[in-house]
């Protein structure tokens, strides 16, 4: 079975600093990875995803991860943080043996003026 | 497109009361699934389903049931409500299983006193 460890619970930055959200899985097989979202009182939105095709990956709002199977690592980053990217981020793993997503607990980034 | 929508946004219930929670999309998506959001824990997923008739359970599928009548819609019933059930519920749609692309609704913040 997959899971997923998001190693820090809060993150904050000054705005206009990188930001570093870290990630690490476990999979049998080649996982599928996902970061989603969320702002205070509302549904998730998806960020970006993985699927075997190149280990960079550029999601929306200038946020993009790099997948290393080598660390088990997909941590997401940011060159310049804006104070509308505070809100909870979440890593997900998913693959072919279970058929669902495993949800890691969160990182709440806060940005700073 | 609405999207993923979920009724009611908010509710309250006593101890044994049941109730059902409504999900539906109008995406064609074959994958639908519930999950439950939690302070510290991420979403976990409480039933999914990946077709018309077909069920299966998550991670934590105790004291909830599902139906799936028809791809629009993914009604989750809560049996006899517990403490423990107060959470925030969020019911997701995909494609299909292969890329776990969900697009989640907006969610309904339960509490049982």
């Amino acid at each position: 079975a997959q899971s997923v460890t998001q190693l820090d619970s809060h993150v904050s930055v000054s705005e206009g600093t990188p930001v570093l959200l870290r990630c690490n899985y476990s999979s049998s097989y080649s996982p599928s990875l996902f970061w989603y979202v969320q702002h205070p009182n509302k549904g998730l939105q998806l960020l970006l995803k993985y699927t075997s095709a190149a280990t960079l990956v550029k999601g929306i709002n200038g946020f993009e991860a790099e997948f290393k199977k080598s660390e088990t690592s997909f941590h997401l980053t940011k060159p310049s943080a804006h104070m509308s990217d505070a809100a909870e981020y979440f890593c997900v793993v998913s693959d072919l043996e279970d058929n669902d997503m495993r949800f890691g607990a969160g990182t709440r980034l806060t940005v700073k003026p | 497109n609405a999207g993923v929508t979920q009724t009611p946004k908010f509710q309250v219930l006593k101890t044994g009361q049941s109730m059902t929670l409504q999900c539906a999309q109008d995406m064609n998506h074959e994958y639908m699934s519930w999950y439950r959001q939690d302070p510290g824990m991420g979403l976990r997923l409480i039933h999914y389903s990946v077709g018309a008739g077909i069920t299966d359970q998550g991670e934590v599928p105790n004291g909830y049931n599902v139906s799936r009548s028809t791809t629009e819609d993914f009604p989750l019933r809560l049996l006899s409500a517990a403490p423990s059930q107060t959470s925030v519920y969020f019911c997701a749609s995909s494609r299909d299983t292969d890329s776990y692309e969900q697009y989640f609704g907006p969610g309904t913040r339960l509490t049982v006193t």
